[in-house]
């Protein structure tokens, strides 16, 4: 099974400014890496897919990278609908798809 | 519009069981991969089972067992039978849709609301 670890566990930062979150494989994913945000009480809404192509509706600012084990979503400039908790997760070897334990985006 | 409309959940003593279901409307479902998806009260994402256009369904270890999925092309409906049920069950169950996804990049491009699972005593 791959497991998916994401750092740090909490990220603060201000409205404005840049965030990087990370996640890692435990072995190669290739490219097959989402990313999710999950705001308090909604349910998981996807943001990218195949490591880098942003789903339907996402802004510009979100943006993903890596390859292998290595994975990075970068959002650009923090909107206050921004701050959530975001998850990675792998599709690539499955089942089972593992989901890294999330990291929360706060104000900082 | 898709639509993923979770329902069945409640609560359960240890050892019950309990049907969650899932109505699906405004994409093909006949040919969509299913999952189901939960978390357990402030805790992260866990990958449960999933169920492929034709009935092929894989499942997670802690549930291999005890949970079966199925679905209804008639009335494009899924559903989760959970028997055996323990208190580490207890948890929001998400309905997933793949959609846009394929069967070689299966990610979950559509999420229901949930419905909430509790099995306590």
């Amino acid at each position: 099974e791959i497991v998916m670890t994401q750092s740090p566990a909490t990220l603060s930062v201000s409205p404005g400014e840049r965030a990087t979150l990370s996640c890692r494989a435990s072995q190669s994913v290739s490219s097959n890496l989402a990313w999710y945000q999950q705001k308090p009480g909604q349910a998981p809404r996807l943001l990218i897919y195949g490591a880098s192509t942003r789903a339907t509706g996402i802004p510009a600012r979100f943006s993903g990278s890596g390859s292998g084990t290595e994975f990075t979503l970068t959002i650009s400039s923090l909107q206050s609908e921004d701050f959530a908790v975001y998850y990675c997760q792998q599709y690539n070897n499955w089942p089972p798809y593992s989901f890294g334990q999330g990291t929360k985006l706060e104000i900082k | 519009e898709v639509q993923l409309v979770e329902s069945g959940g409640g609560l359960v003593q240890p050892g019950g069981s309990l049907r969650l279901s899932c109505a699906a409307s405004g994409f093909p479902f006949t040919s969509a991969w299913m999952s189901w998806v939960r978390q357990a009260p402030g805790k992260g994402l866990e990958w449960v089972g999933r169920i492929k256009s034709g009935g092929t369904t894989d499942y997670a270890a802690p549930v291999k067992g005890r949970f079966t999925l199925s679905r209804d092309d008639s009335t494009n409906t899924l559903y989760l039978q959970m028997n055996s049920l323990k208190t580490e069950d207890t948890a929001l169950y998400y309905c997933i849709a793949v959609i846009t996804g394929t069967a070689a990049h299966p990610y979950f491009d559509s999420w229901g609301q949930g419905t909430l699972v509790t099995v306590s005593s």
